[in-house]
C-alpha cells in the first residue's frame, strides 16, 4: 500500500513569500505529525493532529507557521512571509492511534530553500 | 515533561565489529521507546520498539535494543556491523497512558561503518 506522501519534494522560494507544504498520510491513520529537520540534524516537533481533538501546536516556532488537517486526512503546513532560517526539510509522519504504541510512518520530506 | 538524549553525535565502528548507539530517556510514567533510522534524502524508517515485556527487543536488519529501567536507557545494538548500516539513528520516547502525548525524538547519532 501507499506510504506517507509529501509534496512538493523540493521548494525554492524567495524570502517574504508564503509557502504551502502538503502531506497525504496513510489511509486510516488518525494521528499526523509535522517535524522540521535542519541539515541532517535532529527533529524539531512542530504540530500534532490526533483525530478530532484540538491539535497540539506547541512546537510551532512563530505565528507565521500554521497547519490544518481537512477531513481527518490531508494536512497542509503553511509558512507565511518566509525567512532564510525557515530553510530546512519538513517531515510529515502518520500513525494508527488505535494503539498508541504504534510506530510512525514518515514521508520523504519537503526540502525548503529560502533565497 | 518527557525527554530523550543521545549523548554521541557520531559513532565509528569497523565492519564486522559490534556496535552500540546510546539513548537515555526521562518520562514521568511508563515509556514507549522507539528507534528509527534515516538514510540520506529519505524520511525516518522504524527499526524497533519497546512497549512492555522482555527487556531485549529485536527489530529490523539484525538490530536489537535493551531496555534498562533502572538506568533509564534504551541502547541500540548489533552484533556485527555492516557498511550499509551507516546512517543517522534516532531514539524516540512517548509517555504511555495518553493518546494525547506526542513522541519526542533525540538529536540523532550518525553511525559510520568503515570497511
Amino acid at each position: 500500500g501507499a506510504g506517507v506522501s509529501q509534496s512538493p519534494s523540493n521548494k525554492v522560494t524567495e524570502k517574504g513569500k508564503d509557502v504551502e507544504l502538503r502531506c497525504d498520510p496513510i489511509s486510516g491513520h488518525t494521528a499526523l505529525y509535522w517535524y522540521r529537520q535542519s541539515l541532517g540534524q535532529g527533529l524539531e516537533f512542530l504540530i500534532y493532529f490526533q483525530g478530532n481533538s484540538a491539535p497540539d501546536k506547541s512546537g510551532l516556532p512563530s505565528d507565521r507557521f500554521s497547519a490544518e488537517r481537512t477531513g481527518g486526512s490531508v494536512s497542509t503546513l503553511t509558512i507565511q512571509r518566509t525567512q532564510q532560517e525557515d530553510s530546512a526539510v519538513y517531515l510529515c509522519a502518520s500513525s494508527s492511534q488505535g494503539y498508541i504504541g504504534q510506530p510512525q510512518h514518515f514521508g520523504d520530506g519537503t526540502r525548503l530553500s529560502i533565497l | 515533561a518527557q525527554s530523550v538524549a543521545q549523548p554521541e553525535d557520531q559513532v565509528n565502528v569497523a565492519e564486522g565489529n559490534p556496535l552500540t548507539v546510546k539513548c537515555t530517556y526521562s518520562v514521568s510514567g511508563n515509556p514507549y521507546l522507539f528507534w528509527y533510522v534515516q538514510y540520506p534524502n529519505r524520511g525516518l524508517q522504524f527499526l524497533l520498539k519497546y512497549i512492555t515485556g522482555d527487556n531485549l527487543v529485536k527489530g529490523s536488519y539484525g538490530f536489537e535494543a535493551e531496555f534498562n529501567k533502572s538506568q533509564t536507557s534504551f541502547h541500540l545494538k548489533k552484533p556485527s556491523a555492516l557498511v550499509s548500516d551507516s546512517a543517522l539513528y534516532f531514539c524516540a520516547v512517548r509517555e504511555s497512558g495518553s493518546s494525547a502525548s506526542k513522541i519526542i525524538f533525540g538529536s540523532g547519532t550518525r553511525l559510520s561503518i568503515r570497511p
